[in-house]
């Protein structure tokens, strides 16, 4: 069965970085693009980033672009969400979405649980 | 990207049907079909529901149904179960990868 298992979340300052990971398993993971979504407090979800099957295309929500990288690592099945100059605003559960398709235009289909990022001082 | 509208809460009795909206634009709703509604437990992986405007994948009752009309889509559940109640999330397709949600619908079953 496909699972998505998401860590590396945490409290930090302001300005700090985080990286966020996504174990995958039950699939074909370099076939398939994957998402990051997060969800802020008492709020809806919302769509931060995709990294096509390959890697090779990347796309980002401007709320984050700039700060945030997405990358994968095929070999290891993994995923990961760099996070650079965190702000208030930036706290959120941090889920992976696995898409329908190789470059994240078929919709998600299986989520993670997700991981807790807190940015405060 | 502005997220998508939906009714901030729905209520039914057990057995009848609810339908929950999604606005958008010409931009996402209205410009492609592939808008998907996912099933949100707190504390759980969110589950889909349906994709591509109205099919179901392999697992989920036919008691969902999704359908589009303009830049509105919608998700009907007939037979309301109680563990239907849940928070309820379209979204939609804009383009170049990207995508956008909706604010989420909080359902409960009377």
């Amino acid at each position: 069965q496909v699972q998505l298992v998401e860590s590396g979340g945490g409290v930090v300052q302001p300005g700090t970085s985080l990286r966020l990971s996504c174990a995958a398993s039950g699939f074909t993971f370099k076939s398939y693009a994957i998402h990051w979504v997060r969800q802020a407090p008492g709020k809806g979800l919302e769509w931060v980033a995709v990294i096509s099957y390959d890697g090779s295309n990347k796309y980002y929500a401007d709320s984050v672009k700039g700060r945030f990288t997405i990358s994968r690592d095929n070999s290891k099945n993994t995923l990961y969400l760099q996070m650079n100059s965190l702000r208030a605003e930036d706290t959120a559960v941090y889920y992976c979405a696995k898409d329908r398709g190789p470059y994240g235009n078929s919709g998600f289909d299986y989520w993670g649980q997700g991981t807790q990022v807190t940015v405060s001082s | 990207q502005s997220a998508l509208t939906q009714p901030a809460s729905v209520s039914g009795s057990p057995g009848q049907s609810i339908t929950i909206s999604c606005t958008g634009t010409s931009s996402d709703v209205g410009g492609y079909n592939y808008v998907s509604w996912y099933q949100h437990h707190p504390g759980k992986a969110p589950k889909l529901m349906i994709y591509d405007v109205s099919k179901r994948p392999s697992g989920v009752s036919n008691r969902f149904s999704g359908s589009k009309s303009g830049n509105t889509a919608s998700l009907t559940i007939s037979g309301l179960q109680a563990e239907d109640e849940a928070d309820y999330y379209c979204s939609s397709y804009t383009g170049s990868s990207t995508w956008v949600f909706g604010g989420g619908t909080k359902l409960t079953v009377l």
